[in-house]
């Protein structure tokens, strides 16, 4: 069965502080890991895909990197419009032609002006 | 081009009572899945299609039915009505490959009293 954690559950930072949020996986065959944005009351914005270990993706001031158990989204000099639910989920290899996706619980991300 | 668009965006049931959430997406996308959105549980599937005419069930089917008559239209329905069955209502759809993100439609809040 895979799984997916994040932390921390929740983060206040301060106008350009810069920081990283952890996604960890257990999949078996990892199809890709995938990071989303969410606003209160939206549904998910999709932001990457990774799909191998060392792979890294950059998205303005976001970059997600992914290793063999966890990835990593790095936000750098955040702005208070980057406030927001970020959301990692992992594609298996057992998830066969449906591509289905298994959703970690989402980190809190506020940054204070 | 609208993306992914599902109805209501509010409702209150009563328990016992049935209803159909609609979602429908204009991208020609093959995959459409429901999800449903739970404080500190993150997104869960309920049931998904991989194209017209086929579904199938994901982690949380009871107490729903699904059917997927044309490509663009994905209706999720509740057969009878459960204080349980309170959250947040996700469709999302994505083409074939695995190169894309599911694209999200903004959600129906359900509440089950």
């Amino acid at each position: 069965e895979d799984q997916v954690t994040q932390s921390p559950e929740a983060l206040r930072l301060q106008e350009g502080e810069s920081s990283s949020l952890n996604c960890s996986y257990t999949v078996s065959g990892l199809r890709g890991l995938f990071w989303y944005r969410q606003d209160p009351g939206k549904g998910p914005e999709f932001l990457f895909t990774l799909y191998s270990a060392g792979e890294e993706k950059e998205k303005e001031r976001l970059k997600a990197t992914l290793t063999k158990k966890e990835s990593f989204l790095h936000i750098t000099a955040p702005k208070p419009e980057d406030s927001a639910t970020y959301l990692c989920a992992v594609q298996g290899g057992n998830s066969g032609s449906a591509r289905q996706l298994t959703f970690g619980s989402g980190t809190q991300l506020t940054v204070l002006p | 081009n609208a993306g992914v668009t599902q109805t209501p965006k509010f409702q209150v049931l009563k328990t016992g009572q049935s209803m159909t959430l609609q979602c429908a997406q204009d991208m020609n996308h093959e995959y459409m899945s429901w999800y449903r959105q739970d404080p500190g549980m993150g997104l869960r599937l309920i049931h998904y299609s991989v194209g017209a005419g086929i579904t199938d069930q994901g982690e949380v089917p009871n107490g729903y039915n699904v059917s997927r008559s044309t490509t663009e239209d994905f209706p999720l329905r509740l057969l009878s009505a459960a204080p349980s069955q309170t959250s947040v209502y996700f469709c999302a759809s994505t083409r074939g490959g695995s190169n894309y993100g599911y694209t999200f439609g903004s959600g129906t809040r359900l509440t089950v009293v």
